[in-house]
């Protein structure tokens, strides 16, 4: 199946500073790629749908300036937690599908950040 | 957006088939039924897809009746292993379109 592949895979950061996660779809073109927020014995959280050279879409109650996406090509994706707090610790998860039909969407391995 | 309802958690044990069901009574004609599992702190991983009747994969099986307000997936012989969290999704089968995820069922497998 199609690889998704995040970087990196975990992260601490101090309170204050901005942490960039990537998400690079590997064998296909994503014209479209999801972010996800995951609490510990939680489900995913749906944060933003990331469109290639288009503005984010952003779920209700996410801050937009908060947590800048970047869909610069068909391959990557990446999310900005700027200004980054220790409520901000979590594991994060993009997923992609291929741009033509069918089929399910593809995720990455996660992000584990954890803001000190 | 179809809402999905699955159990919390199941319990199983080694060799057994567990069998855990969902129910979307909204459904719409163009939605799928999407099967996922988790592991913690991996992202999730497809299992099996269907839209209606049977379908069956090498890991499980996915029945759908004829009115699709329900599908139960069927996952033979499970193992240690096969403890995680299954998310049943529903939803078009298209690039743009936004997976959300309920609750999941989270099953544990004893030896």
């Amino acid at each position: 199946g199609a690889v998704v592949s995040q970087h990196p895979s975990r992260v601490i950061c101090k309170s204050g500073t901005s942490v960039k996660i990537e998400c690079r779809s590997l064998d296909f073109q994503a014209t479209t790629m999801f972010w996800y927020r995951q609490f510990p014995k939680q489900s995913l959280m749906l944060m933003a749908t990331s469109n290639e050279g288009s503005k984010a879409t952003y779920e209700q109650g996410v801050e937009k300036d908060k947590f800048l996406i970047n869909h610069a090509s068909l391959t990557l994706s990446t999310l900005t937690v700027t200004s980054a707090h220790p409520e901000d610790s979590s594991f994060y998860i993009c997923s992609a599908r291929t741009s033509h039909g069918t089929t399910e969407a593809f995720f990455g391995q996660g992000t584990r950040l954890t803001v000190v | 957006l179809a809402k999905t309802t699955q159990p919390i958690s199941m319990d199983s044990y080694e060799g057994q088939e567990v069998n855990i069901t969902c129910s979307h009574n909204n459904i719409a004609t163009n939605d799928y039924i999407t099967w996922y599992q988790q592991f913690p702190s991996q992202g999730p991983r497809f299992i099996i897809q269907g839209y209606k009747t049977k379908v069956t994969n090498e890991v499980a099986s996915l029945f759908i009746p004829a009115d699709r307000k329900s599908s139960t997936l069927s996952l033979p012989r499970v193992s240690l292993s096969d403890t995680a969290v299954y998310y049943c999704l529903v939803g078009p089968n298209t690039g743009g379109f936004k997976t959300i995820f309920g609750a999941g069922t989270r099953l544990f497998v004893k030896a």
